[in-house]
C-alpha cells in the first residue's frame, strides 16, 4: 500500500543546533515529495517539494530537504534553528496519477531558547 | 492579493444536522481541494473540483458533498452530523489540475464541532 510515514510525533532541539524531520514513504513509481508547515490557527504553508532532478532541494525560511530513494525518505533539514521554526511538520506525497496530496501524521519541532 | 480565505471560522452543530463550508480561492487560483484534519492527525483528503466538477474524491461517504462556483469559489456541504465530523476543514487552491506539482496555497481553516 502506498503511504507516507514521520516516525516522530516531536523533535526538540536547542536554538542554532541543526534540525532533522524525519519521513518515509513507500510508493511505486516515482513519488512527487512536499513539505508543509503548520502555524497554530493557520492553515498549512508549503515549504519545498521534490519532483525530480537534484536529491537536495532547498525551501523557505532556511529549509532544504534530502530526497534519497533507496532509503525511500524525504527528511527536513535546517542547519541553524529558530524559536520561530517552532510548529508543526508535515511530509506529503503525491502519488503518480493522484491529485491528491497524502500528507504523513505530523511532526512537532520544538527550539529551545 | 487576498490568499484563500475561509468561512466561517468556528461553527457549532449537533448530531444528524447539516453544515455548509465556503471557500475563496487565491486571486488567479482555479482548482478548489478540500481537506479534513482530525485532531492530532494529518490532514485526509476529501475532494477536488475543477471547471465546476468534482475531479476526485477521497475515501469519504457521499454525506460529504461540494460544489463549485463560476467564479471558481467553492461549497463543501456534510449531511447528517456524525460526532466523528468533528475536525479541522482545510480548503487548498492551485492554478489547473494538469500540474500535479503545483503546490497547494491553504486557508486557515474552519473548525467544525459536532455536539
Amino acid at each position: 500500500a502506498q503511504s507516507v510515514a514521520q516516525p516522530e510525533d516531536q523533535v526538540n532541539v536547542a536554538e542554532g543546533n541543526p534540525l532533522t524531520v524525519k519521513c518515509t514513504y513507500s510508493v511505486s513509481g516515482n513519488p512527487y515529495l512536499f513539505w508543509y508547515v503548520q502555524y497554530p490557527n493557520r492553515g498549512l504553508q508549503f515549504l519545498l517539494k521534490y519532483i525530480t532532478g537534484d536529491n537536495l532541494v532547498k525551501g523557505s525560511y532556511g529549509f532544504e530537504a534530502e530526497f534519497n530513494k533507496s532509503q525511500t525518505s524525504f527528511h527536513l533539514k535546517k542547519p541553524s534553528a529558530l524559536v520561530s521554526d517552532s510548529a508543526l511538520y508535515f511530509c506529503a506525497v503525491r502519488f503518480t496519477g493522484r491529485r491528491a496530496l497524502t500528507f504523513g501524521s505530523g511532526t512537532r519541532l520544538q527550539v529551545q531558547p | 492579493d487576498a490568499g484563500v480565505t475561509q468561512s466561517p471560522t468556528h461553527l457549532i452543530k449537533t448530531r444528524g444536522q447539516q453544515v455548509t463550508l465556503r471557500c475563496s480561492p487565491k486571486s488567479g487560483h482555479d482548482t478548489v481541494s478540500w481537506y479534513q484534519q482530525a485532531l492530532g492527525q494529518g490532514p485526509q483528503f476529501i475532494f477536488q473540483y475543477y471547471e465546476e466538477e468534482e475531479r476526485q474524491r477521497g475515501n469519504f461517504p457521499d454525506r460529504f458533498s461540494g460544489h463549485q462556483f463560476p467564479n471558481y469559489s467553492s461549497e463543501l456541504n456534510v449531511n447528517a452530523l456524525l460526532l466523528g465530523d468533528s475536525a479541522l476543514y482545510l480548503c487548498a487552491s492551485s492554478l489547473g489540475d494538469r500540474d500535479f506539482n503545483e503546490k497547494l496555497f491553504f486557508g486557515s481553516g474552519t473548525q467544525l464541532s459536532v455536539l
